[in-house]
């Protein structure tokens, strides 16, 4: 399945780098969301994107910073990370975000995020 | 506000055993309920899903039925194989996709 699309596959920086986790889908879906899974915790949904534009930000540190140039493409620019900040970074797309229907989320492969 | 609450793993079996993985839930309206399925190094699958009260959802010999009256969407399958070892994760949806904590199922030769 090669429907959503990750890169890179994993990533070591250190506190001090900048960095961009690369997200692309080739569904046809117009909405895209960034997801959190740490060991042992449930996953976290990030941010949420409809139409190009940020419909959901969970409390999310300023440190990760997402950018939706059009419906294919997502970015998170990661700046000043921590330590507990390292996890697997998936990134997920669907149909539709606001119409209620029981949309289906296709997941990427995931970034494994290890920050030194 | 809505959640998930999954059986703790893992969930060590011989291929061919019986599976059950229990999945209950909260939630104030009236959610699709999912099972996502994650393989080693891999993103979610979308296992299964069922949309209303009694849908049975069915995918790769795996079944689960949404019961209501215990609010729970419980994960079988008849017979195992190693190829299934994976974390399964049941998720609800309302407003937003809510996920369990997963359980990992390790099966066995």
């Amino acid at each position: 399945e090669t429907g959503v699309t990750q890169t890179p596959r994993h990533l070591v920086m250190g506190m001090t780098n900048k960095k961009s986790l690369k997200c692309e889908q080739h569904l046809g879906h117009n909405a895209m969301y960034w997801y959190k899974q740490s060991a042992k915790k449930p996953l976290e949904l990030m941010f949420v994107y409809s139409l190009e534009e940020r419909v959901e930000n969970n409390s999310v540190p300023s440190r990760f910073s997402p950018e939706c140039p059009n419906s294919s493409h997502l970015f998170l620019h990661l700046h000043t990370l921590q330590p507990e900040d390292s996890a697997l970074y998936l990134c997920a797309s669907s149909q539709d975000h606001t119409t209620g229907l029981p949309y289906e989320q296709y997941f990427g492969p995931g970034t494994r995020l290890t920050v030194t | 506000g809505d959640s998930v609450t999954q059986m703790e793993g893992p969930v060590t079996l011989s291929e061919e055993a019986f599976l059950t993985i229990n999945c209950t839930y909260t939630a104030t309206g009236y959610p699709s309920l999912f099972w996502y399925v994650q393989y080693p190094g891999e993103g979610l699958q979308l296992l299964l899903k069922a949309t209303k009260a009694d849908d049975k959802g069915s995918n790769k010999g795996f079944e689960a039925t949404y019961r209501k009256e215990t609010t729970s969407f419980h994960l079988e399958k008849g017979s195992v194989q190693v190829s299934d070892s994976a974390v399964y994760f049941c998720a609800l949806r309302t407003d937003k996709l809510i996920f369990g904590t997963g359980t990992r199922l390790q099966v066995f030769p």
